[in-house]
């Protein structure tokens, strides 16, 4: 089966902490995509970045990072010195070739950063 | 530019009204998607039009009807919906569609929907 858990469904932190936002996914797929996405307030889905499951290297973006672990099956998002403006809600989702390549959703992580 | 529009932006119709939600993007993208979104929930796909033509219906009702009129524009109309279809429509589009055979998959969406139907 094919699945993607996020298994936090709500993190408050303050402002400038760091913060992990867990994914973990189950497959039998050799070949697969990962996501992030964040949805604030607003309602619009931002894309954050894809991973392709044959490249484990990890990313840094300004603030964001991602650590990928095929091992572990983990695709695991932090945020360093957060802001309240990362307050969100925040999807991992994969493409899974055998799903007919469409995105399957976690149940999504709420974030919310206080002053 | 990664911009999909939607509008309107928020929408209040009866059960027997008719209406249109309407989608737009100008980045050469082959396929669009429409997802419906309830509250806390992730979204759920309902269609997916791959270079203009109806790909995937996940078993949606008839009372959505989706249109594709070109390749930059996609429509959802509306009729004799529920209370229950109140939710957050969202219109998404991505340069490959699936089996598309590349990995240029990532989907762009849009500021969505806020439909309530009363």
């Amino acid at each position: 089966a094919q699945k993607v858990t996020q298994a936090q469904t709500e993190i408050s932190v303050v402002e400038k902490e760091d913060v992990t936002l867990d994914c973990v996914y189950e497959t039998r797929d050799t070949t697969y995509y990962l996501f992030w996405y964040k949805q604030p307030p607003s309602g619009e889905l931002v894309f954050l970045i894809r991973r392709n499951s044959f490249d484990e290297q990890n990313e840094i973006s300004g603030r964001y990072s991602w650590n990928f672990q095929k091992s572990t099956s983990s695709f695991n998002f932090t945020i360093t010195a957060s802001q309240v403006v990362d307050s969100a809600v925040y999807f991992c989702a994969l493409i899974f070739n055998n799903a007919g390549n469409m995105l399957t959703f976690g149940g999504g992580t709420r974030l919310m950063v206080k002053p | 530019d990664t911009e999909v529009t939607q509008t309107p932006k928020h929408l209040v119709m009866g059960m027997t009204n008719k209406k249109s939600l309407k989608c737009e993007q100008h980045m050469g993208h082959r396929a669009m998607y429409w997802y419906k979104q309830k509250a806390k929930k992730p979204p759920e796909l309902m269609f997916v039009y791959s270079y203009e033509k109806l790909s995937i219906n996940e078993s949606v009702p008839s009372r959505f009807s989706p249109e594709c009129p070109n390749s930059s524009l996609l429509n959802l109309h509306l009729h004799a919906l529920q209370p229950e279809d109140s939710a957050l429509y969202l219109c998404a589009s991505s340069q490959d569609p699936p089996f598309g055979g590349s990995s240029s998959y990532e989907q762009y969406f849009g500021p969505g929907t806020r439909l309530t139907v009363t």
